[in-house]
């Protein structure tokens, strides 16, 4: 089955950092990108980067440069997102979705269930 | 930093009733790299359409999207019970960016 599952909630306080894992199964891990994209409670859909399974490159939000590294592990098809520097603003669900590495093929067409990642002291 | 905005915010349509959501661009999006999901409460958004026009695996027919540059329209021909849910359009360039969404609700 082609999906994408992701790491369990987490309560983090300020300052700390967390680190979300995407686990693909079901496809060739290395033959895709992933995306990873945040939503606030009650708000809309917020791109934070990508990775390339294939070579490992990276494209973050300029908003998140510096605080954030999206990393990959091709022996479990494993991606990982860190968020360091946490502050109250960064609760959200995060998001793990796949990318296409063709050119024209970037849009996300399958994506994890979610994990809230809630910061408060 | 490409902008989209959506509108309407919200539609109130009865089931059955054709749904026009539009999304405007803030600079003309490259080669029509425009997608739209739905999102329904609790759950992750799902891939409606891409390339502006192509509808994704297993989305039926009711679905449609189209437009370039900077004008993109989604359609649902005939809103089935299980189509009310949040609409976002997205442009998937270099720096991807997603617009605010459209709520489809039931009047």
């Amino acid at each position: 089955q082609v999906q994408l599952v992701q790491s369990g909630a987490e309560v983090k306080k300020p300052g700390a950092s967390v680190k979300v894992s995407c686990k693909a199964s079901g496809y060739t891990f290395t033959s895709y990108g992933i995306s990873w994209v945040r939503q606030a409670p009650g708000q809309g859909l917020e791109w934070m980067g990508w990775i390339s399974a294939y070579n490992g490159n990276t494209n973050y939000a300029q908003k998140l440069q510096g605080r954030v590294t999206m990393t990959t592990d091709t022996s479990t098809s494993t991606a990982y997102m860190e968020l360091r520097s946490l502050r109250s603003d960064d609760t959200a669900v995060y998001y793990c979705a796949r990318r296409g590495i063709l050119t024209g093929t970037w849009y996300f067409d399958l994506w994890g269930r979610g994990t809230l990642v809630t910061v408060s002291s | 930093e490409i902008v989209l905005t959506q509108s309407p915010g919200t539609l109130s349509l009865s089931p059955g009733e054709r749904a026009t959501l539009s999304c405007r661009a803030s600079q003309s999006v490259s080669s029509s790299y425009l997608a739209w999901y739905q999102q329904k409460p609790g759950q992750a958004p799902r891939l409606l359409i891409y390339g502006a026009s192509s509808r994704a695996t297993g989305i039926p027919d009711r679905f449609s999207g189209s437009g370039s540059g900077t004008d993109f329209t989604l359609t649902i021909s005939r809103l089935e019970p299980e189509d009310f849910a949040v609409y976002y359009c997205q442009q998937y360039g270099s720096s991807p960016t997603f617009g605010g969404g459209t709520k489809v609700e039931i009047k």
